[in-house]
């Protein structure tokens, strides 16, 4: 099956305490992307990448790191987590838009608190 | 840049009857336009998408858009809805296919009542 998969789907941390988001997608997409959603905002982009070691800032990408070193990988990195980052985060990717481009697909989210 | 508009937070509708979430686009050529879903604890699911041509386009799930410029809308539309469809809607753009970002209006929260 054809999907985006995120892990952990929950997560509670300390302030401080570095964390990483996996995400993972198997259908060979080129571009992939990471967005937050925050309740009255819809969803940021933190950051994205159009391929492997090509990645570059989203709206709101302070904060956060991440890494394209394999086409399929794409994880997402909280060094230095404050209570500001508690958020559902999605990871997603996309082929290369043409005739048959219909946006990115997501995963099914992760829900971080950070105390 | 673009951005786009979803004036209701939340609508309350009853099953079976109509449906039209609005959404309203700021740029100056002709975006692409999306739909998304979200239910409860899921990730995002596309209803349709527009790019060009025919300016009503149809989506799974009984849905359908109408992109009119000269309103700057692109609204979506069912026209009877089932309690499965309670869920959070949002409205997206991209015109830049260099970095795929997609800008997401707030989100419309969708209730239905029997």
């Amino acid at each position: 099956e054809a999907q985006v998969t995120q892990n952990p789907r929950y997560l509670i941390t300390v302030t401080g305490k570095k964390l990483t988001v996996t995400c993972s997608q198997n259908m060979n997409h080129e571009y992939m992307s990471w967005y937050r959603q925050d309740p009255g905002l819809g969803l940021r982009q933190i950051y994205y990448s159009m391929n492997v070691e090509v990645t570059d800032k989203g709206d709101v990408p302070e904060g956060y790191k991440v890494s394209r070193k394999e086409k399929r990988n794409f994880p997402l990195i909280l060094e230095s987590p404050s209570p500001n980052q508690t958020s559902l985060y999605f990871c997603a990717s996309s082929p290369d838009p043409g005739e048959y481009y219909d946006g990115y697909t997501f995963g099914s989210g992760t829900r971080l608190t950070v105390v | 840049a673009q951005s786009v508009t979803q004036p209701d937070i939340h609508i309350t509708v009853s099953e079976g009857a109509s449906l039209e979430l609005r959404c309203n686009y700021s740029y100056g050529a002709t975006p692409y336009l999306f739909w998304y879903v979200q239910s409860p604890g899921q990730g995002l699911q596309l209803l349709l998408k527009y790019f060009s041509g025919d300016t009503l386009v149809q989506g799974i799930k009984g849905f359908e858009a109408e992109f009119k410029r000269s309103q700057s809308s692109f609204n979506l539309r069912k026209p009877s809805v089932h309690w499965s469809d309670a869920a959070e809607y949002f409205c997206a753009t991209t015109t830049n296919f260099g970095n795929e970002k997609l800008t997401f209006g707030t989100g419309t929260r969708l209730t239905i009542i029997p």
